[in-house]
């Protein structure tokens, strides 16, 4: 079975800073696919960003950015100019290229500091 | 819009009692998923079903039931509640025509409390 674990249950940053949030992973298969999801007040689920496996190159989308290491099941994201809409929980998760159902880790919830 | 729905948003009930959360989806999508979230412990799969003849347990199923009663519903049932299952319950679907990619969308999750 896959695991997901995101040690840091909380995480603080400045306004405008960067953080980064970390997630590691388990999993003998090597076809697969991660996700970091943010979960606002509001407690919807939405998705950030995803990696495929098969890709070496790491997923941006505006300041989000993932360092993904295969060989290391290390799975972190980065946030750039951190803005106060930024602050949340999120989840990183899991799912195999084979079956559709996620595994998530326990979060992060991160403060944004003015 | 095409969206996917859960009612009710929040419910509190009684040890012992009978309940149903419900979602709709009208995306159009084939497969659909519960899961429970709890602090600390993030989301884990209840239930998932495929399609309308195929549905499976997921990690935690003990204490849950759930019906498709069609492509666009899929009801989860606790038939008596107990305190350990108050959590922030989650709908989500998928398109398994989106090939091996098929991102999941949330429903806005309801807040079950149990006395």
């Amino acid at each position: 079975a896959q695991t997901v674990t995101q040690s840091q249950p909380e995480m603080s940053v400045q306004e405008a800073e960067t953080v980064t949030l970390s997630c590691t992973y388990d999993t003998s298969e090597s076809d697969y696919y991660l996700f970091w999801y943010k979960q606002p007040p509001s407690r919807q689920m939405i998705l950030v960003i995803r990696q495929e496996a098969y890709k070496q190159q790491n997923a941006t989308e505006n300041r989000f950015s993932v360092n993904f290491q295969k060989a290391a099941k290390s799975f972190s994201l980065k946030i750039s100019d951190s803005q106060l809409g930024d602050a949340a929980m999120y989840f990183c998760a899991y799912r195999s290229a084979f079956y559709g159902q996620l595994t998530f880790g326990s979060g992060t919830q991160l403060t944004v500091l003015p | 819009d095409a969206d996917v729905t859960q009612t009710p948003r929040n419910r509190i009930t009684k040890t012992g009692k009978r309940i149903m959360l419900e979602c709709s989806q009208t995306k159009g999508h084939d497969r659909m998923y519960w899961y429970r979230q709890d602090p600390g412990l993030g989301l884990r799969l209840i239930y998932y079903s495929f399609d309308v003849k195929d549905i499976n347990k997921g990690e935690i199923s003990d204490g849950y039931s759930v019906s498709r009663q069609a492509q666009a519903k899929f009801s989860l049932s606790l038939e008596s509640a107990i305190p350990n299952q108050t959590a922030l319950y989650f709908c989500a679907t998928s398109d398994s025509r989106q090939g091996s990619y098929n991102e999941q969308f949330f429903g806005p999750g309801t807040r079950l409390t149990v006395l």
